[in-house]
């Protein structure tokens, strides 16, 4: 059975880092693509990032770029998301997904991501 | 970038009804479009990728189909466990957009 645990989320200051990361098991992690999609409350769906298998190639949101960085280890079957310069918009559900290779057939049941003073 | 326009982004609608959403792109994605359906606390759950390819498991009374840079999700006779936000995204570059989202409610 797939399953994407992801961690990592809380509340944190403006301006603050924090690094969320995603669990991964019942399926060769090596071989996909990864994607951190969020949803701010009430609001939509948001695709983040994502990584290639071997992490290689990565892709973000314009409104993350910079900011924000998608790494994975393989060895430990983890995704990891490393949030730096948060702002109130970033405020959100990050959601991890699997990729197949682009949409995302699995996904995570999410951490929260309060920023706020 | 490509946006995605979502239609309606709230359809009232009984048990037994047919219902259709609708995804219209800027410009062509080809086919690179899924839908998903996400109900509340929930996260979202695969329907449909490739405009009209079933996802395993999910019943066979959704669909999908594309006309151009339209696209559509219909479910043929709504059931109860239907209730629920349902999202376009595509797929064909980066960013890999969603649309607004629609919610589907008695």
């Amino acid at each position: 059975e797939v399953q994407l645990v992801e961690s990592g989320g809380g509340l944190v200051q403006p301006g603050g880092s924090l690094r969320l990361s995603c669990a991964a098991s019942g399926f060769t992690f090596s071989g996909y693509w990864m994607n951190w999609v969020r949803q701010a409350p009430g609001k939509g769906l948001e695709w983040v990032a994502n990584i290639k298998q071997d992490g290689s190639d990565k892709h973000y949101v314009d409104s993350v770029e910079g900011r924000f960085t998608i790494s994975r280890d393989n060895a430990k079957n983890s995704l990891y998301l490393q949030m730096n310069s948060l702002t109130a918009e970033d405020t959100a559900i990050y959601y991890c997904a699997r990729g197949n290779p682009y949409h995302s057939d699995y996904w995570g049941q999410g951490t929260l991501v309060t920023v706020s003073s | 970038d490509i946006q995605m326009t979502q239609s309606p982004s709230t359809l009232s609608a009984s048990v037994g009804d047919r219902v259709t959403i609708t995804c219209r792109a800027s410009q062509s994605i080809s086919r690179w479009l899924a839908w998903y359906q996400q109900k509340p606390g929930k996260a979202p759950k695969l329907l449909i990728h490739t405009a009209s390819s079933l996802e395993s498991g999910v019943p066979s009374r959704f669909s999908g189909s594309a006309s151009g840079t339209e696209f559509t999700l219909t479910i043929s006779s709504l059931q109860p466990d239907d209730f629920a936000t349902y999202y376009c995204q595509r797929y064909n570059h980066y960013p890999l957009t969603f649309g607004g989202g629609t919610k589907v409610e008695i």
